[in-house]
C-alpha cells in the first residue's frame, strides 16, 4: 500500500507569493496533520483535520490555511510568503486522532 | 513553538555499541512516539507508547514511557551503520490536542564502522 504522498517535492517561490501544498493520506486514514520543519529542528504542528473538520491549529499566522477534501486528501495554503517560511512541510496521516501518525517525505519550500 | 527537551543533541559511537537517548517535558503526555528521520525523507515511526511505565521493543530498539508521564527513553542495542540518522521523540496530550504532536529537537546519531 502507498504511504503518505506529498506534492510537489520541491518548490521555489519569491517573497509575497502564495503557495499550495498537497497531501494524500494512507488509504483509510481520515486524519491529516501538517507540520513545518525548519533545518536543525523538530517538526512544528500547524493544523490537524479529521473528517474534513479542523481539529487543531498551531501557533502560526493567519497566512497559513488548510482544508481537507471528501476523499481525505488535504491542501496547505500559505499567502504572502516570507523568507522565514522556507522549510520542509510535512504531512502526516492516521486512522483516527488517537492513532500514531505516519509522515510523507515532505515538500521542500524555498523562498527567495 | 514548544519543543520537548531531547538529549543528547548528538552522539558519535562505534558499531556494536549501545545507545541511549531521552526526552523530557514540563507537561504530561498521554502518548509518546519515537521517530527516525533520514536526509531528504520524512520521519518514520519506530515505537509508540500509550501507558505510563510501558516498555516496548521493536527489534534492537526499546522505548519506555516514564511513570511521571513527562519523559520517555529510547535505547538501541548493538548499533549498526544503518542506524545513522536523526531520532525524534514526540508527545501527544489528551483531550482536544489529540492530533497535535510536540517534537523534541532531535538526536543526531553517527555510527562509525
Amino acid at each position: 500500500d502507498a504511504g503518505v504522498t506529498q506534492s510537489p517535492t520541491h518548490l521555489i517561490k519569491t517573497r509575497g507569493q502564495q503557495v499550495t501544498l498537497r497531501c494524500s493520506p494512507i488509504s483509510g486514514h481520515k486524519s491529516v496533520s501538517w507540520y513545518q520543519q525548519v533545518l536543525g529542528q523538530g517538526p512544528q504542528f500547524i493544523f490537524q483535520y479529521y473528517e474534513k473538520e479542523e481539529r487543531g491549529r498551531g501557533n502560526f499566522p493567519d497566512r497559513f490555511s488548510a482544508r481537507q477534501f471528501p476523499n481525505y486528501s488535504s491542501e496547505l495554503n500559505v499567502n504572502a510568503l516570507l523568507l522565514g517560511d522556507s522549510a520542509l512541510y510535512l504531512c502526516a496521516s492516521s486512522l483516527r486522532d488517537d492513532q500514531p501518525q505516519h509522515f510523507g517525505d515532505g515538500t521542500r519550500l524555498s523562498i527567495l | 513553538g514548544q519543543q520537548l527537551n531531547q538529549s543528547p543533541q548528538s552522539m558519535f559511537i562505534q558499531e556494536g555499541e549501545d545507545v541511549s537517548m531521552n526526552c523530557t517535558s514540563s507537561s504530561i503526555f498521554n502518548t509518546w512516539l519515537w521517530y527516525k528521520q533520514d536526509p531528504g525523507e520524512g520521519p518514520v515511526l519506530l515505537i509508540a507508547l500509550y501507558k505510563a511505565g510501558e516498555l516496548t521493543s521493536n527489534g534492537r530498539l526499546t522505548a519506555q514511557f516514564g511513570i511521571t508521564r513527562k519523559d520517555s527513553f529510547l535505547n538501541i542495542s548493538a548499533s549498526i551503520p544503518s542506524d545513522v540518522g536523526i531520532y525524534f521523540c514526540a508527545g501527544r496530550a489528551g483531550g482536544t490536542s489529540y492530533g497535535k504532536l510536540t517534537f523534541g529537537q532531535g538526536t543526531i546519531l553517527t555510527v562509525h564502522p
